[in-house]
């Protein structure tokens, strides 16, 4: 069961580069999320999705495109990479229902923009 | 904005000991409340969710939700050094699909 999965673990790249984190998850969850977490600022949520083809912005979304063409994945682009990108980022995934569902996290990516 | 605010700590406390962590928020809608635990350079893991008014006990934790007073706090009993690691306070609004918002966590440090 692998449950959450994000690729790459890590990865540096330049200012201006185009570079997209893959999420993938095994559950068929409904909801998939996005996060960055830096220092000082916790976890931001930077854009979400209910279901296939169905995305919605959350409080950081500048800089960021989202996709989901499959449920099971939701990959992240940064379009042109800026050194405040530099960050660790979560992918999240839960199922549709109650609001007593939690968010499963997966490993995180460590992004760093030189 | 909602906003989730959470003591950065660091907080200390020595083994054996009950740690309490805080949270307010203040959504007064919110429903549903969660505590999650992060590892440095690991990803957050829940350990407690609550719903209702009042305590939830799983174990050595406590989660105590006062929805009046819009604060919600989570109790570790006989606190170890393996305790050692950030606790994020997570709230969910009024709909069930909403996403979580998260305070920016407390760092526990428990002293053997």
């Amino acid at each position: 069961d692998a449950g959450i999965t994000q690729s790459p673990r890590y990865k540096i790249t330049e200012t201006g580069r185009q570079v997209t984190l893959m999420c993938h998850q095994t559950w068929s969850h409904s909801y998939m999320f996005w996060y960055r977490q830096d220092l000082g600022h916790g976890l931001r949520l930077i854009y979400y999705s209910a279901a296939a083809d169905i995305t919605d912005k959350g409080e950081v979304p500048d800089g960021y495109v989202v996709s989901r063409s499959k449920t099971e994945n939701f990959p992240l682009t940064l379009e042109s990479a800026t050194r405040s990108q530099t960050s660790v980022y979560f992918c999240a995934s839960r199922p549709v229902g109650t609001e007593r569902y939690e968010q499963y996290f997966g490993p995180g990516t460590r992004l760093t923009v030189t | 904005q909602k906003e989730v605010e959470q003591n950065s700590g660091p907080l200390s406390v020595p083994e054996g000991a009950i740690a309490s962590l805080n949270c307010t928020y203040s959504d007064r809608g919110s429903q549903s409340f969660f505590w999650y635990r992060q590892y440095s350079g690991k990803s957050p893991e829940l350990i407690m969710f609550i719903y209702s008014n009042g305590d939830k006990e799983d174990g050595r934790f406590t989660a105590q939700l006062n929805k009046a007073s819009q604060y919600v706090s989570l109790l570790i009993r006989d606190s170890q050094p393996s305790d050692s690691a950030t606790y994020l306070c997570a709230v969910r609004g009024k709909s069930g699909n909403t996403p979580l918002v998260f305070g920016k966590g407390t760092r526990l440090s428990v002293i053997a």
